[in-house]
């Protein structure tokens, strides 16, 4: 069922370390997973895809790691900045049309 | 870079009226996406939308929500008879094809009195 007023974990990170953000999914039969950055008042931002035939992939400053044996997803963050402050949402494709299932989100707080 | 439009920022509205919420899709994406997040809550799916139907809609979708794309720009969902609890923030997403990313407006806030 749904939780009322879900309180965020919350990462907090010196400026120019690494992040890693940690995110279980439900669906062993999901097969895309994305994540994204919530800023304030803003609509969730695209940040790196991976799909179920790669364990890892890399962007820039993000590399996205994938564990199907534990459906576990990471997020890692390198050299974080300040402007890096957001909420961050693991999304799965459950299948069908592209619904995707959000993750409850986890709030990183970069302090300089 | 191309991004998702959503109008207006924020609705008031009077519980048991109409809202239509409006959406401009990325220009070459073909898939259709509503999303909405009560306040601290998940992102919640809404509904997916190809080619002028319906491709799937979760069980918060029921009779009084709808959707339509009137022309070949806006993307639409309205809600007949809100309620109280309908009160929360509205992603309109979309992509390219069912497996890309899904970009997201900004959200409208409706806010029903």
């Amino acid at each position: 069922g749904e939780s009322v007023g879900l309180h965020l974990p919350t990462l907090s990170v010196q400026e120019g370390d690494n992040s890693i953000i940690n995110c279980a999914y439900s669906n062993s039969a999901s097969d895309y997973f994305i994540w994204y950055k919530q800023e304030s008042g803003k609509g969730p931002q695209f940040i790196i895809d991976i799909r179920s035939n790669m364990d890892k992939r890399q962007g820039q400053r993000v590399t996205v790691l994938l564990n199907k044996t534990v459906k576990h997803l990471s997020l890692q963050i390198a050299a974080t900045q300040p402007g890096d402050s957001a909420v961050y949402f693991c999304a799965e494709n459950s299948g069908g049309y592209n619904k995707l299932i959000f993750g409850a989100g986890t709030r990183l707080a970069v302090h300089p | 870079e191309p991004e998702v439009t959503q109008t207006p920022s924020h609705q008031v509205t009077q519980m048991g009226q109409e809202v239509i919420l409006r959406c401009v899709p990325i220009s070459n994406h073909l898939y259709f996406y509503w999303y909405r997040q009560i306040l601290g809550q998940k992102v919640e799916f809404l509904v997916s939308f190809y080619n002028n139907e319906i491709s799937e809609k979760s069980e918060i979708f029921d009779d009084q929500f709808s959707v339509e794309r009137p022309d070949g720009s806006n993307f639409t969902l309205k809600i007949r008879s809100t309620k109280l609890e309908d009160s929360a923030m509205y992603f309109c997403a979309s992509s390219e094809d069912s497996d890309q990313p899904q970009h997201f407006g900004d959200g409208t806030r409706l806010s029903i009195l």
